[in-house]
């Protein structure tokens, strides 16, 4: 069954102190994975695609890597307006859909 | 702002009633999907339309139905509502026909049904 599983589910952060999420997943044949940013009531704002093992994108404080199994979203000295909900997921497999993750709950405090 | 836009904003209803939900999506694009994000359940890909036409279906109930018109605006009707259905329901539009194509999210309709 094709999935996408995100960790961790919450993380609290200090402003400025720098981390990862993990978002991996098993997908067949899979031909993007894509990460998103949603605050609380609102819809999910694009942020990156990666279309194959190796690749790297960056945006600010943010850096998304992509392997074979899975992808790393890096955040950088974080500020508090980097909370949110960030959200993964992968379009492949059996079911030619998109397939979210459920999501890391990030919180920064000053 | 993504482009997308989606109405209402919320809705309060029954259980047993019909509602429907609009979306337009970006200026050019082809593609709308629709999405059910309920707390327990995360996003869930519902179905979608490519130019008119179903392209694809998700895990849509039987009481649930979309359509894309001719201006490419879409609607999804909801109906025999449970509490269950209760919800955000998001719209986003991507450009043609390559399914992995970055999908642009709307800021979603909040279902309530009492």
């Amino acid at each position: 069954e094709d999935q996408v599983t995100q960790s961790p589910e919450a993380l609290r952060l200090q402003e400025g102190e720098s981390s990862s999420l993990n978002c991996s997943y098993t997908v067949s044949g899979l031909r993007g994975l894509f990460w998103y940013r949603q605050d609380p009531g609102k819809g999910p704002e694009f942020l990156f695609t990666l279309y194959s093992a190796g690749e790297e994108k960056e945006k600010e404080r943010l850096k998304a890597t992509l392997t074979k199994k899975e992808s790393f979203l890096h955040i950088t000295a974080p500020k508090p307006e980097d909370s949110a909900t960030y959200l993964c997921a992968c379009y492949g497999g059996s079911q030619g859909n998109l397939i979210f993750g459920k999501g890391t709950k990030l919180s920064v405090k000053p | 702002d993504s482009g997308v836009t989606q109405t209402p904003k919320h809705l309060i209803t029954a259980t047993g009633q019909r509602v429907t939900l609009r979306c337009s999506p970006r200026s050019g694009d082809l593609s709308v999907y629709w999405y059910q994000q309920s707390l327990d359940q995360g996003l869930q890909f519902l179905i979608q339309y490519y130019n008119g036409e179903e392209r694809a279906k998700g895990n849509i109930l039987e009481r649930f139905s979309a359509q894309q018109f001719p201006d490419l605006h879409s609607e999804l009707n909801l109906s025999s509502l449970e509490l269950g259905d209760s919800a955000l329901y998001f719209c986003a539009s991507s450009g043609g026909l390559a399914d992995w194509e970055t999908q642009y999210f709307g800021p979603g309709t909040r279902l309530l049904v009492l």
